[in-house]
């Protein structure tokens, strides 16, 4: 089946500065690529998704790039704010299989 | 209208017991899958149902198993708890499962002791 592995585990910025977080998969068949946000003791939310047939996607401070030839894709999160403090999952998913990184916990510094 | 709803949201079993989790997914959604969330493993599937059929399942033991009613509902069950069991145990339904967004339930919390 498809793995996802996502990296780093952690990552700590100040605010106004840009995160990056880097997830790659195994199965070149997979074909949508979401990314999820869960704030401490809150339920994971949507919060962008990109599907093969694009290579980047923007949403004001947020955008996901996507190289299918390296099978890797990332989000971008830019001028951060310290409501952006959560754990972010990637995800990959090819018709019938979708699988989650591990999960990043980003900290978004004052 | 109104969200996912996972029943209960906290219990405590201990070794060897058995335990039934619920969840309610959005009215009009047809896909219902679960996951075990642990500290620094993630999101790890178990398994999804669309319309009362099991489509996938993910690398855990028979000890974990599932249903989907006719009204989308659906139920996990694990039984002979061991210690390592203890997660939060999400659902999620959707309109389409693999290809589009998922709406998350807040939650089983679930201690054995």
């Amino acid at each position: 089946g498809e793995n996802v592995e996502q990296h780093p585990s952690t990552l700590s910025v100040q605010e106004g500065d840009s995160a990056v977080i880097k997830c790659t998969y195994s199965d070149s068949a997979s074909n949508y690529f979401p990314w999820y946000k869960q704030e401490l003791g809150k339920r994971p939310q949507l919060i962008i998704d990109i599907r093969s047939n694009v290579g980047e996607k923007k949403d004001q401070r947020i955008a996901v790039t996507l190289n299918k030839t390296a099978k890797h894709f990332s989000l971008h999160i830019t001028e951060t704010q310290p409501e952006d403090s959560a754990v972010y999952f990637c995800a990959a998913s090819r018709g019938n299989d979708m699988r989650f990184g591990a999960g990043t916990r980003l900290t978004v510094k004052p | 209208k109104a969200g996912v709803t996972q029943t209960p949201r906290y219990l405590i079993k201990t070794r060897g017991q058995q335990v039934t989790l619920s969840c309610s997914p959005i009215s009009g959604h047809r896909s219902v899958s679960w996951y075990q969330q642990t500290p620094g493993q993630g999101l790890q599937f178990l398994f999804e149902y669309f319309s009362e059929t099991q489509r996938n399942k993910g690398n855990f033991p028979g000890r974990f198993s599932g249903r989907q009613f006719s009204n989308s509902r659906s139920e996990m069950n694990v039984s002979t708890l061991e210690l390592g069991d203890s997660a939060l145990y999400l659902c999620a339904s959707s309109f389409e499962y693999f290809t589009g967004e998922l709406f998350f339930g807040e939650g089983s919390r679930l201690t054995v002791l």
